[in-house]
């Protein structure tokens, strides 16, 4: 049974770093082909793709917040940390993190979610 | 801003046919996947590449393709089939991934 489940602050300052932890289960990050992404929704707003480490370690970013991001894995803990920093009321926002998958036959799918946890930029 | 575009919103009596697009230039290269959201809850992988679904997924979802537009259709639309809709591919460089801007589906 795959699993994933999101931690981190409820509430963040701006100018502050804000960091969040994606622990799963049911699936290895040592697999080929199996990636995790970080992905944020504003209240009421649309899904935003940020950042996907992969199998390999390979990582990749949203172009506009590349600057911003940094994502990384601990397979021994099956956890995967994203880190943002200089955060601002407009990245106030749902985060959530997926399993993604790449196939040649699809391209990238996220397959399974965590439930997602909201963060609030505010002073 | 989104490279992939969707309708904002679309309405379709129950039981007709509805479909929603997703429009992009990295479309006429890579496949897109589609996620289902209801209120309050975490998107859902609905259907993916050639009309893969997940298990439990419903067969009057089914997806198609041409140039630059992805298309999801529902055929006979049901009352639980009111939500958002989100589609997702790579970005024209290929390097990233982006959803489109969501289309919220009303049934009437």
């Amino acid at each position: 049974q795959v699993t994933l489940r999101e931690s981190g602050p409820a509430l963040v300052k701006p100018t502050q770093t804000l960091t969040l932890t994606c622990t799963f289960s049911g699936f290895s990050l040592n697999t080929n082909n199996m990636c995790v992404s970080w992905i944020r929704q504003p209240p009421g707003k649309a899904l935003e793709w940020l950042a996907r480490v992969d199998w390999d370690d390979d990582k990749y970013y949203s172009a506009s917040l590349k600057t911003r991001l940094t994502i990384s894995k601990d397979t021994s803990k099956n956890q995967v940390v994203l880190t943002m920093t200089n955060m601002d009321p407009m990245d106030t926002a749902t985060y959530y993190c997926a399993r993604t998958r790449r196939g040649y036959s699809f391209g990238f799918l996220f397959d399974f979610w965590g439930q997602g946890s909201l963060v609030t930029v505010s002073s | 801003s989104s490279e992939l575009t969707q309708d904002p919103a679309v309405s379709v009596a129950l039981g007709q046919t509805v479909r929603i697009t997703c429009q992009g230039d990295s479309l006429r290269s890579y496949y897109a996947s589609w996620y289902q959201q209801k209120p309050g809850q975490a998107p859902v992988l609905l259907i993916y590449a050639k009309n893969n679904r997940p298990s439990g997924v419903p067969d009057r979802f089914s997806v198609s393709a041409s140039g630059d537009t992805a298309s999801l259709t529902i055929t006979g639309a049901q009352a639980e089939d009111e939500a958002d809709y989100y589609c997702n591919s790579r970005d024209s460089s290929g390097n990233q991934l982006v959803f489109g801007g969501g289309t919220k589906l009303s049934v009437l």
